[in-house]
Order: C-alpha cells, then structure tokens, then sequence
C-alpha cells in the first residue's frame, strides 16, 4: 500500500511569493491534516480536512490555506512569503471516522524562503 | 493552553543500557501517541495509547499512560544503535483539535 505522497521534496521562494504543496493521502483515507515543523517552534497544527470541508485550523495567519479535493487528495498554499515560514510542511493522513487511529505522515516538503 | 513537555530533550547514551523518556501534559485527553522520527525523514508513528494504564511494547520499546498523572513515558530497554532517532509525543487538542507535539527527544545511542 502506498504511504502518503508530498510534492515537491524541496522548494525555494523568495519573500513576498506564493507557493503550493500538493499531498496525495493513503489509499481510503479520507483525512488530510497539514503540520509546520521548525527547529525553534517544532511541530505545530495547521489544519486538517474531511469530504472537501476544513474541519479545524490550529493558528496560523490567513496566508495559510488548503483544500481538499474530492479524491482527497489535498493542497496548502501560502501567500506572500516571509522568512520565517521556511520549513518542513508535513501531511498526514489518518481513516475518517476512527478518532483512534493515528497519523501516517508523508516524507515532507522543505520550503525554504529567501 | 494544552501543553505537551518532553524530558530529557536531549540524551546521549550507550548501547544495552536502559533508560526512560517522559511526556506530561497539562490538559485531560484520552489518548497519546509516540512518534518516532529519523533525520531528513518524516515520523512514524510507534504507539496509540488510548487509556490508563495502557501499556504498548515493539521489540525494546515501552509505552506506558498513566491518564490522572497526565504522564507517558517511553522506555528503552538494552538499547542499540538502531534506536538513534528524535522521540516525539503527541496529544489531541490545543491547536483547535490537531495534535500537540512535545519538543522531541534527541537520542543518540553510542557503541
């Protein structure tokens, strides 16, 4: 079966442009959550998604944003780039409905912004 | 605020010797999970806890929850090499309902 899939591994922006990360869950997942994981902030929640609806957004600005397409499959854009957004931008999916069940996590997008 | 603090953050010890990592939380939850990840990886996932007195074991890893102490803890037992990774735990809740991950632990298994 395959994992969760992240495109790209890397990206290189500069300040004030845009970006988007593309995720690709497990076969039968149906939520897609998004995490940000820095070495002076660690890991930390953006949002997650179910059925094409954003079901909780931890907090991050409003140039954070994502959506889920009816193939679950997901994408988190940023808007106007600062430096301090360079990071590994992790996907994880997880099966709906089963609150117990635990997090599969992609192999990452490292964006760094310059 | 939910707060999740792991102890040691940083651990450098010697292979076949034991040793114990700690997760507290601050908030009532009714599960945790442990992650394990390798660097340049992504994290995999090791235990879900998901009552008191829950306890997990994979090869020489322990995974204990003790919910009214809002403590987990992670023990190694005889440790290898192989285990050198950063030790994360995880608790629902506080960023609107994702997870909250401790800082990690940085371990580092020497021959």
């Amino acid at each position: 079966k395959a994992g969760v899939t992240q495109t790209p591994r890397y990206l290189i922006k500069t300040r004030g442009q845009q970006v988007t990360l593309s995720c690709s869950p497990i076969s039968g997942h149906r939520s897609v959550s998004w995490y940000q994981q820095t070495p002076g902030q660690g890991l930390q929640f953006l949002f997650e998604y179910f059925s094409e609806t954003q079901r909780n957004k931890g907090n991050f600005p409003g140039r954070f944003s994502g959506r889920q397409f009816s193939n679950s499959r997901s994408e988190m854009n940023v808007s106007t780039l600062e430096l301090g957004d360079s990071a590994l931008y992790l996907c994880a999916s997880s099966l709906a409905g089963n609150r117990f069940s635990p997090l599969h996590f992609g192999n990452g997008t490292r964006l760094t912004v310059t | 605020e939910l707060k999740v603090e792991q102890n040691p953050l940083f651990l450098s010890m010697q292979e076949g010797k034991n040793y114990t990592i700690y997760c507290n939380y601050s908030t009532t939850s009714d599960r945790l999970y442990w992650y394990r990840q390798d660097p340049g990886k992504s994290l995999e996932s090791l235990f879900v806890l998901l009552s008191n007195g829950a306890v997990k074991q994979e090869g020489r890893l322990m995974a204990s929850l003790d919910t009214k102490a809002r403590l987990s803890t992670l023990h190694i037992t005889a440790a290898v090499h192989d285990l050198s990774a950063t030790y994360f735990c995880a608790v629902p809740g506080g960023g609107a309902d994702g997870l909250t991950f401790g800082k990690g632990t940085h371990l580092i298994i020497q021959p």
